[in-house]
């Protein structure tokens, strides 16, 4: 079965740059989360969209922005890049955008800051 | 006092035993209960999930949701090797939109063959 396809897989920048991560959710889905799980922490809640609109935020910086696109994949653009930001960046897709729906987390980016 | 509590273990269990993993969580309005897998540097793989009292079975895993104690568990029959990874417990956080899972830091299971 079709997964929630992240690009790219690592990616390495510098402090003060910036980022652009990528998120194909599963087909059919209509739903993106994004997490961030730095070393050694559980996965933290950023944001998602349903239907293209943002529906819930969570600790994101206010460095960092994200959106959904009409063929549902989703960008999350990260500036000013710190240390602090090197992190493994999950996107996860689900069906339906309520409170039960199940999430299914895709591979991942590993975003390393130097 | 973090949202999701879990032991941060290691539990360590022979092949072919029990693991049992615990969770609580602090609000009462949560209304889905999931657990996942996460091999080290891998995504979380979703395991259960669980919506209301009781138990729910799927092969070796049981999950246990007792909402009135706001405690959820997961257990493994015949715990295999390949079964050692962190078992990550998630809740939806119902303060918010709802759609957001708040986790716990995960339980280190070893399984010994």
């Amino acid at each position: 079965a079709a997964g929630v396809i992240q690009s790219p897989r690592h990616l390495i920048k510098e402090k003060r740059e910036t980022a652009t991560l990528k998120c194909y959710p599963i087909p059919r889905h209509d739903t993106v989360y994004w997490y961030q799980q730095g070393p050694g922490q559980d996965p933290q809640f950023l944001i998602s969209f349903y239907e293209k609109m943002q529906s819930d935020k969570g600790s994101i910086p206010d460095r960092f922005s994200a959106q959904q696109f009409s063929d549902y994949h989703s960008e999350l653009n990260m500036s000013s890049l710190e240390l602090g930001d090197s992190a493994l960046y999950f996107c996860a897709s689900s069906l339906g955008g309520g409170t039960t729906d199940t999430q299914y987390f895709g591979p991942g980016t590993r975003l390393t800051v130097l | 006092q973090k949202e999701v509590e879990q032991n941060s273990g290691p539990l360590s269990v022979p092949e072919g035993a029990i693991a049992s993993l615990n969770c609580t969580y602090s609000d009462r309005g949560s209304q889905s209960f999931f657990w996942y897998r996460q091999y080290s540097g891998k995504s979380p793989e979703l395991i259960m999930f669980i919506y209301s009292n009781g138990d729910k079975e799927d092969g070796r895993f049981t999950a246990q949701l007792n909402k009135a104690s706001q405690y959820v568990s997961l257990l493994i029959r015949d715990s295999q090797p390949s079964d050692s990874a962190t078992y990550l417990c998630a809740v939806n956080a119902h303060h918010q939109a709802g759609t957001a899972l708040i986790f716990g830091k995960g339980t280190t299971l070893s399984v010994s063959s």
